[in-house]
């Protein structure tokens, strides 16, 4: 139980278009997900924290009009890239927690986005 | 600010050697401490965890210990196999219940 599937796995896209990332919850309903992006050799970087309904709460340095989240359902989430340039190329996981253990976050297996 | 420190790798062992990986992390308060364990194409999996001090997690034959007095989490396995060959990720939670990660250790166990 508790899986989270992230789709798509990899995207290539070209400098200036945008490109959205799905997060769902495939056997339970998330009350809170989190989206986190990953540099090489770099620890996971918290982005953002969304609540199924309400406006997501992006970390200090985050730009909320570049990294726009929705929190449509209790199931889904989604990450657009706007307007992206290849300084965003990156890796960004998505996690998922639970009303009832809300301290325990299930993790997504992560999208590659490379931008050219 | 809170943060985590881990030895980076990656860790080349042969099947059965014993493994270690340091954490330490700096924190002010009691934070919760954790090891998560991703898998090639998978997710970060939760591999065990300690909330205070001397707590032992334990959980597939790893075990960590939470350190108060040198800020320290290492992991720890008696006998590696072949399917632990994963990156291991050292993390701590603090007031703010937000997840703080280290850089993440590779190891590859050979057989």
């Amino acid at each position: 139980g508790a899986v989270v599937s992230q789709h798509p796995s990899r995207v290539i896209c070209k400098s200036g278009t945008s490109v959205k990332i799905e997060c769902r919850s495939l056997d339970f309903q998330a009350t809170t997900m989190f989206w986190y992006r990953q540099f090489p050799k770099k620890s996971l970087m918290l982005m953002a924290t969304s609540n199924e309904g309400s406006k997501a709460t992006y970390e200090q340095g985050v730009e909320k009009d570049k990294f726009l989240i929705n929190h449509a359902s209790l199931t889904l989430s989604t990450l657009t890239v706007t307007s992206a340039h290849p300084e965003d190329s990156s890796f960004y996981i998505c996690s998922a927690s639970l009303a009832r253990t809300p301290y325990e976050q299930y993790f997504g297996p992560g999208t590659r986005l490379t931008v050219t | 600010g809170n943060s985590v420190t881990q030895m980076e790798g990656p860790v080349t062992l042969s099947e059965e050697a014993f493994l270690t990986i340091n954490c330490t992390y700096t924190a002010t308060g009691y934070p919760s401490l954790f090891w998560y364990v991703q898998y090639p194409g998978e997710g970060l999996q939760l591999l065990l965890k300690a909330t205070k001090a001397d707590d032992k997690g334990s959980n597939k034959g790893f075990e960590a210990t939470y350190r108060k007095e040198t800020t320290s989490f290492h992991l720890e396995k008696g006998s590696v196999q072949v399917s632990d060959s994963a990156v291991y990720f050292c993390a701590l939670r603090g007031r703010t219940d937000k997840l703080i990660f280290g850089t993440g250790t590779r190891l590859q166990v050979f057989p």
